[in-house]
């Protein structure tokens, strides 16, 4: 069936250091992706998306591209805050029928100053 | 619009009691999903309405979880008999149903049995 795999947490980083959290998926045929970030005490929130194959998804700094040939969707930024701190995850929902949304297991990640 | 709102945000109850958990999607969404998030199992997709009729429920763990949306505004998750291992904190998502629809989130219902 379908999944998305993320990489496992935590991570910590320094404030501006560079970061990466991986993300693939096993879907037939051409899923939507998405990024969404949860901060403590609160529900989900999109961050960003994309919809097809070489799409760049951006938004507060963050991107990711939709690389059909490695079935990958990684985050990125170049420069974290602290305010960044949160748990992230990657999802996918399929093009056709239910919609239903499927969900990596959350990255969480730590940002020092 | 107030996004959507759940109902009670915390709720701590013992062993073996009813507990009702209430959603408010955000108008003009027809599709709306209830999830269920715990450090072990992380999120979970419990149970997916659309246009009010449920399409997907096998995410339901037991016959001890019902879920209801009598109309496009309101839903409910009931669990009854309670047990321990169901505290957890319980989200209701609503979305525009279709392709690449953004899923909105509550702030969720966090759950304890005692």
């Amino acid at each position: 069936g379908d999944s998305v795999t993320q990489m496992e947490g935590p991570v910590t980083l320094s404030e501006e250091a560079f970061l990466t959290i991986n993300c693939t998926y096993t879907a037939t045929g051409y899923p939507s992706l998405f990024w969404y970030v949860q901060y403590p005490g609160e529900g989900l929130q999109l961050l960003l998306k994309a919809t097809k194959a070489d799409d760049k998804g951006s938004n507060k700094g963050f991107e990711a591209t939709y690389r059909k040939e490695t079935t990958s969707f990684h985050l990125e930024k170049g420069s974290v805050q602290v305010s960044d701190s949160a748990v992230y995850f990657c999802a996918l929902t399929k093009t056709s029928g239910t919609y239903k949304y499927i969900f990596g297991t959350g990255t969480r990640l730590k940002v020092l100053a | 619009d107030a996004g959507v709102i759940q109902s009670p945000r915390h709720e701590v109850t013992e062993m073996g009691q009813e507990v009702t958990l209430r959603c408010k999607p955000i108008s003009g969404h027809n599709s709306l999903f209830w999830y269920r998030q715990t450090m072990m199992r992380g999120l979970e997709l419990l149970i997916y309405f659309n246009n009010n009729v449920p399409i997907d429920d096998s995410g339901m763990p037991e016959d001890r979880f019902s879920a209801k949306m009598p109309n496009a505004s309101f839903s409910t998750l009931k669990i009854q008999p309670s047990e321990p291992r169901d505290s957890a904190v319980y989200f209701c998502a609503s979305s525009i149903h279709g392709e690449a629809n953004v899923l909105t989130f509550g702030a969720g219902s966090r759950l304890t049995v005692l």
